[in-house]
């Protein structure tokens, strides 16, 4: 079983759409979660990070951690097709020398 | 400030030949990985290091080589290059802080196909 599970997607909405993206985890060591935003041919940049359970929210990008459920969710509000790309969620233990990531959800927003 | 910079961006390479991929951060991170990206395996630690001087390894080691020599540079070998290895690889970096390190600033990325 991977530490990390992720819907490979490829997830296709219409401009304004709210985005839902999900991940599960098993370890329950995990303490910090983030989401990057990965455009085509070029690396992960970060959108979201959280400490434990709780909402996060910036502008349009809303995270959320269920540390009960292992699971953890972004949300964007008013898509934009500038949003199209890939989204990979990221995870941690306390010692933070290493990350596990999911394999990631395309995501498409049509004009 | 330049982040997180990685050559070459583009190889190709023989079964058999070896080749030394650079990661320089002008952010004075401790911490720096090397990852390699595959399709629908995500992102998969092959080394890292949380100081010069200092390495260990991922989740997927075999066929690689690191050093940290310099505190910005982070070097990840490839002694006899495998098909298998045929991949893009990023290089990443962080910082410690409160004894837990903050999150990663990745490079674009090498991408690397062997022959």
């Amino acid at each position: 079983q991977k530490e990390v599970e992720q819907d490979p997607g490829p997830l296709s909405v219409p401009e304004g759409a709210i985005v839902s993206l999900n991940c599960t985890y098993s370890n329950s060591a995990f303490q910090y979660f983030m989401w990057y935003r990965q455009y085509s041919r070029k690396g992960p940049e970060l959108l979201m990070y959280t400490y434990s359970s709780g909402n996060k929210e910036d502008g349009r990008f809303t995270a959320q951690v269920d540390k009960s459920s292992k699971y953890i969710s972004l949300f964007i509000r008013d898509s934009q097709p500038s949003d199209s790309a890939t989204y990979l969620c990221a995870m941690s233990a306390s010692d933070f020398n290493k990350f596990y990531f999911g394999s990631g959800t395309k995501l498409n927003v049509k004009p | 400030n330049a982040g997180v910079t990685q050559t070459p961006k583009f190889r190709v390479l023989k079964t058999g030949q070896s080749m030394t991929l650079l990661c320089a951060q002008d952010m004075n991170h401790e911490y720096m990985y090397w990852y390699r990206q595959d399709p629908g395996m995500g992102l998969r630690l092959i080394h890292y290091s949380v100081g010069e001087g200092t390495t260990a390894k991922g989740e997927v080691p075999d066929g690689y080589n690191v050093s940290r020599l310099k505190k910005q540079n982070f070097l990840l070998g490839l002694e006899s290059a495998a098909p298998s290895q045929t991949s893009v690889y990023f290089c990443a970096s962080s910082r410690p802080s409160g004894g837990a390190a903050e999150t990663q600033y990745f490079g674009p990325g090498t991408r690397l196909l062997v022959l």
